[in-house]
């Protein structure tokens, strides 16, 4: 076990509802980043927060935005769900990205979010 | 040109084999590399790192990093069935953003 916890474990939403991801980093990481995982493909990077700020965004659309909060927890939210938003959304973290060389990431369980 | 590649799989090898995972990268400047296991509905777990040229064994597994040809591989020894999963390479690029590849699944036949 990592010590990164994610809620909720599973979800089913609707094309057009939004959803609201959590996480919670392991003690002593302020660096969390969250990933998309398609079935049969390597984790997608989304973005990552470092001292609640966004600290880099790989290429998903404006509807994907998250938060990080002062105890290092951190969401991501979807809009506008789409049908190819189905997949295990995983959160990761790490110590400073300042860090040379950058950190290990530790992942949480995920979610699993299926939109119909 | 994917940034991070790895053999397509699936690999199958006997128990007690060596099993050999590959992963080429296209960020030149990357210089930190990264496996993760992953089980079939789980989420990834890291096994080993790697930051510099030459290889770094833990246990039963060897990464081996050469930057000049851009590939990383990783070595399980005396495969077991648990050994059974996906393998994920994972490479910091320039940008400070961790790319993985697409995995490679590893199924070890007792």
């Amino acid at each position: 076990e990592t010590g990164v916890t994610q809620s909720p474990t599973h979800l089913i939403k609707t094309r057009g509802q939004q959803v609201t991801l959590r996480c919670s980093s392991q003690s002593g990481h302020n660096t969390v980043s969250w990933y998309q995982q398609a079935l049969g493909q390597g984790p997608q990077f989304i973005f990552q927060y470092y001292r609640e700020e966004e600290n880099g965004r790989g290429n998903f659309p404006p509807r994907f935005s998250g938060l990080q909060f002062p105890n290092y927890s951190s969401e991501l939210n979807v809009n506008a769900l789409e049908l190819d938003d189905s997949a295990l959304y995983l959160c990761a973290s790490s110590t400073p990205t300042s860090s040379e060389p950058p950190d290990e990431q530790y992942f949480g369980p995920g979610t699993r979010l299926t939109v119909t | 040109q994917k940034e991070v590649e790895q053999n397509s799989g699936p690999l199958s090898v006997p128990e007690g084999a060596i099993a050999s995972l590959n992963c080429t990268y296209s960020d030149r400047g990357s210089q930190s590399f990264f496996w993760y296991r992953q089980y079939s509905g789980k989420s990834p777990e890291l096994i080993m790192s790697i930051y510099s040229n030459g290889d770094k064994e833990d246990g039963r597994f060897t990464a081996q990093l050469n930057k000049a040809s851009q590939y990383v591989s990783l070595l399980i020894r005396d495969s077991q069935p648990s050994d059974s999963a996906t393998y994920l390479c994972a490479v910091y690029n320039q940008g400070g953003k961790l790319i993985f590849g697409q995995g490679t699944e590893l199924s070890v036949k007792p």
